[in-house]
């Protein structure tokens, strides 16, 4: 069973710049969910897409966007990229919203914006 | 709201070492409990986890051991090995509304030394 597979793996912007980043869920899994990972700030939350729709949102501004497909898979966007967005942005998905149900990750998108 | 703390790093251990990663949490009732592992350069992947008092989670000779009355969740192992080093990461996911959110711990390195 395919794991959850994100594209690309690395990439480079520039100020300004936006960037749209891809996951493909597990299959079967309904639950996608996005964290951004850096040094000074650790991982932190996103936002979860079920069904198609924006379940929660962590404190990130409005730059910050997703959508999910009706086949699970889903995107983020960061618009007027800043050098602070520069980080590892993974994706995980989970079978439905269970609390009990495993989170899974994906090897992350490596995002450097000069 | 919700918070996990982990015991500062790096973690310097001989191999065959003891180990132990502590974890405590805060969270409104009763949250499922997760460690991931990052090796460098790459996603989390989920070590093990547990989802009521009293459950031990284990895997790869890792134990870990879900307790209410001290809200912890600590990480063991009897003999670390070179290949263990990496960091280790503590997490919850509640189980109400934003039952896909993670809260992560700040992580742990581990490094493993002959």
């Amino acid at each position: 069973k395919a794991g959850v597979t994100q594209t690309p793996r690395y990439l480079i912007k520039t100020r300004g710049q936006q960037v749209t980043l891809s996951c493909s869920p597990i299959s079967g899994h309904r639950s996608v969910s996005w964290y951004q990972q850096t040094p000074g700030q650790g991982l932190q939350f996103l936002f979860e897409y079920f069904s198609e729709t924006q379940r929660n949102k962590g404190n990130f501004p409005g730059r910050f966007s997703g959508r999910q497909f009706s086949n699970s898979r889903s995107e983020m966007n960061v618009s007027t990229l800043e050098l602070g967005d520069s980080a590892l942005y993974l994706c995980a998905s989970s079978l439905d919203r269970e609390a009990g149900n495993t989170i899974y990750f994906g090897e992350g998108s490596w995002l450097t914006v000069v | 709201g919700n918070s996990v703390t982990q015991m500062e790093g790096p973690v310097t251990l001989s191999e065959e070492a003891f180990l132990t990663i502590n974890c405590t949490y805060t969270a409104t009732g009763y949250p499922s409990l997760f460690w991931y592992v990052q090796y460098p350069g790459e996603g989390l992947q989920l070590l093990l986890k547990a989802t009521k008092a009293d459950d031990k989670g284990s895997n790869k000779g890792f134990e870990a051991t879900y307790r209410k009355e001290t809200t912890s969740f600590h990480l063991e192992k009897g003999s670390v090995q070179v290949s263990d080093s990496a960091v280790y990461f503590c997490a919850l996911r509640p189980n109400t509304g934003t039952a896909s959110k993670l809260t992560f711990g700040t992580g742990t390195r581990l490094q493993v030394t002959l």
